[in-house]
């Protein structure tokens, strides 16, 4: 099946333009996760999904990072006024819940959104 | 954020030999998972680890849960050219914020054939 699809795959982007980057997760997954994932780093926990409802956004690094999933499926990820310090890779993520209704362990990852920020 | 500390960076190792890295945390982890990353697309789950001291593998894969639960080790045997990647531990609390996990850096893995 599909897996979890995020565009666009590149994004090269002037200072203080605002960029809107997309994720489409497994059909069926209800968790829905984004990070950020520095070059020579590990990926950074930004927010959480639990249908619609964004239920941490705790790794957003300020105001100008926002995210949304109003139909509990597609999620956007938006960054008003970019800065040079938001070049990264930005990944989404989604899961299953388990038995108990908690987020499944495994998360499945997209391909990801490269962002420059000139 | 927090991150892990895994090690080693990188590793250039020889088609044929083993290798070993491992993770560590100054806080006690429920989950460790093991996920590789190859170039151009996101971090697979290759294993998960739920109880402190447990050994699983997966094929030529074995991981280790820590006693302390503050770490856990990968060992890949026999490593073949298509083990090049980047390999991150990741681990997960249980409580609340369950669906989050805290990566390590990486461990770049090149395989010369």
């Amino acid at each position: 099946g599909a897996g979890v699809s995020q565009s666009p795959r590149y994004k090269v982007t002037k200072r203080g333009q605002d960029v809107a980057l997309r994720c489409d997760p497994i059909s069926g997954h209800v968790s829905l996760y984004w990070y950020r994932q520095a070059l020579g780093q590990g990926p950074e926990f930004l927010t959480y999904f639990n249908y619609e409802a964004q239920q941490d956004k705790s790794g957003l690094p300020n105001d100008r990072f926002s995210a949304e999933r109003p139909e509990g499926s597609i999620s956007t990820l938006t960054i008003q006024r970019t800065e040079q310090r938001d070049s990264a890779m930005y990944r989404c993520a989604s899961s299953l819940t388990d038995a108990s209704g908690y987020p499944h362990y495994e998360q499945y990852f997209g391909p990801g959104t490269r962002l420059t920020v000139t | 954020g927090q991150q892990l500390n895994q090690s080693p960076q990188s590793m250039f190792i020889q088609e044929g030999e083993d290798v070993s890295m491992n993770c560590t945390s100054s806080s006690i982890f429920n989950t460790w998972l093991w996920y590789k990353q190859d170039p151009g697309e996101g971090p697979v789950l290759l294993i998960a680890l739920y109880k402190a001291g447990e050994l699983t593998s997966n094929g030529r894969l074995t991981a280790q849960f820590g006693i302390t639960r503050k770490d856990s080790f990968l060992n890949i045997s026999a490593s073949i050219p298509s083990d090049v990647g980047i390999y991150f531990c990741a681990g997960r609390r249980s409580g609340g914020s369950n669906y989050k996990l805290t990566f390590g850096k990486g461990t770049l893995l090149t395989v010369n054939p």
